[in-house]
């Protein structure tokens, strides 16, 4: 069946500007993660969607990101206002089994430069 | 909180080696395991995934340990080939989300 997807496989923007990221996660996976991968930081994450329940934003590193999971399905990611520090490669994951056995599948990621 | 760390960084083996990668974490409470492959401006592939109840898990010939007492986990790769050339994650789920935290990953060439 079909992977994670995300769009778009790059972006390149100017300082200031915002910008959207989309996934679209495996078809009924219920939890949805973002990642984010930079050369000086490795893998950090993000922000992380359960079903219906309220998302958990705790690795988000500034109030310029935010995210949104419609319909339980796809999330879009957004930068307000980007830096430079921002550029990095922004990763999906998701997955549907708890516990023990829970695996996370990832995406193709999005590569971000701003300049 | 919890800590994931790979040694070596780098590693470059000759076609035909068996090798080790290392992974070591600091909060042995885990649900699991996992080892992820990366290919340069690739996402990740899941390799093997080993449930905190288990000590080892095998996928042709890849073969994983984990020994959660001491915090450590092995990647075996055997008769290594120039397609295993990428770098290679472990992470363990922890954290509020069950976020996964990555290790810095070993980059592993596989010379012909």
């Amino acid at each position: 069946g079909a992977g994670v997807s995300q769009s778009p496989s790059n972006k390149v923007t100017e300082k200031g500007k915002d910008v959207e990221l989309r996934c679209d996660p495996i078809s009924g996976h219920t939890a949805l993660y973002w990642y984010r991968q930079s050369l000086g930081q490795g893998l950090e994450f993000l922000i992380y969607f359960q079903g219906n329940s309220a998302p958990d934003k705790s690795g988000l590193p500034s109030d310029r990101f935010s995210a949104e999971r419609t319909g339980g399905s796809v999330s879009t990611l957004t930068i307000q206002r980007t830096q430079q520090e921002d550029s990095a490669v922004y990763l999906c994951a998701s997955s549907s089994v708890r516990g023990p056995q829970e695996t996370q599948y990832f995406g193709p990621g999005t590569r971000l430069l701003v300049l | 909180k919890q800590e994931v760390t790979q040694i070596p960084a780098a590693l470059s083996v000759p076609e035909g080696e068996n090798l080790v990668l290392n992974c070591s974490f600091t909060d042995s409470a885990i649900y699991n395991l996992q080892w992820f492959r990366q290919d340069p401006g690739k996402g990740l592939t899941s390799l093997l995934l080993i449930q905190s109840s288990q000590r080892e898990q095998t996928s042709g010939r890849l073969n994983a340990s984990l020994d959660k007492s001491s915090g450590r986990s092995t990647l075996y790769i055997a008769a290594s080939q120039p397609g295993d050339s990428a770098t290679y994650l472990c992470a363990v789920p922890g954290g509020s989300a069950r976020q996964l935290t990555f290790g810095s990953g070993t980059q592993l060439t596989v010379l012909p």
